[in-house]
């Protein structure tokens, strides 16, 4: 069974970078899949922020992508998510996940985290 | 890449049917069989419910089909069920991104 689980601070200050981790279990982070993130402000819809492969490409939502870094660590089978100049339109509950890739389909998120709220405030 | 447009809100009684639409465009559900459907109870993750526009992954009831036309997408839920009573989110692959729906809120009579 795929698990997911994001860690990173709840709370950070405007202007500063948010930094979360995504551990993964049960898959490796090295397989044909993909590792993504996804966020959902208070009250608001699901926005895909991005995704990234072991190799190290990388795709990002156009909007977020000056700020924007989702790399892979081999070692510890788990990926991250990096996010500069925050503001408080940034504060969200931020979801890592796993993007579905074989030989017979691609292209949907199969497997998610519970999830993690992120404030942005002084 | 803007959002997919979905109803806010859908209703229907216990046993009806209710149908959810996803319009995109040409560069995102019209151009492609990738578009996947998401079920989220308030305060839980997503749940992944449709792939490849109709295909269901292993337990989701048969209830739930999923349908594509042009550049708009359509979840069924048949036979509505209480537990049912959630957000819904169609997605779609875009070329290298993915574009979520506004979500529709499902609320069961």
């Amino acid at each position: 069974q795929v698990q997911l689980q994001e860690s990173g601070p709840g709370l950070v200050k405007p202007s500063e970078t948010l930094s979360l981790t995504c551990a993964v279990s049960g898959d490796s982070i090295s397989s044909s899949n993909w590792w993504s993130w996804v966020r959902q402000p208070p009250g608001e819809g699901l926005e895909w922020i991005g995704e990234t492969y072991h190799s190290g490409t990388s795709n990002y939502n156009a909007s977020l992508k000056s700020r924007v870094t989702i790399s892979v660590d081999k070692s510890k089978n788990q990926f991250s998510l990096r996010l500069t100049s925050v503001t408080a339109a940034d504060t969200a509950v931020y979801f890592c996940a796993r993007t579905h890739c074989d030989s017979t389909s691609c292209f949907y998120i199969d497997y998610w985290g519970q999830g993690t709220l992120i404030t942005v405030s002084s | 890449q803007s959002a997919l447009t979905q109803p806010r809100s859908v209703s229907g009684s216990p046993g009806q049917s209710v149908t959810i639409s996803c319009t995109g465009t040409s560069s995102d559900v019209g151009a492609y069989n990738s578009v996947s459907w998401y079920q989220q109870h308030a305060g839980r993750a997503p749940k992944f419910m449709i792939y490849d526009v109709s295909k269901r992954p292993s337990g989701v009831p048969d209830r739930f089909s999923g349908s594509k036309s042009g550049n708009t997408a359509s979840l069924t839920i048949s036979g509505l069920q209480a537990e049912d009573e959630a957000d819904y989110y169609c997605c779609s692959y875009a070329g290298g991104l993915y574009v979520f729906g506004t979500g529709t809120k499902v609320t069961v009579l």
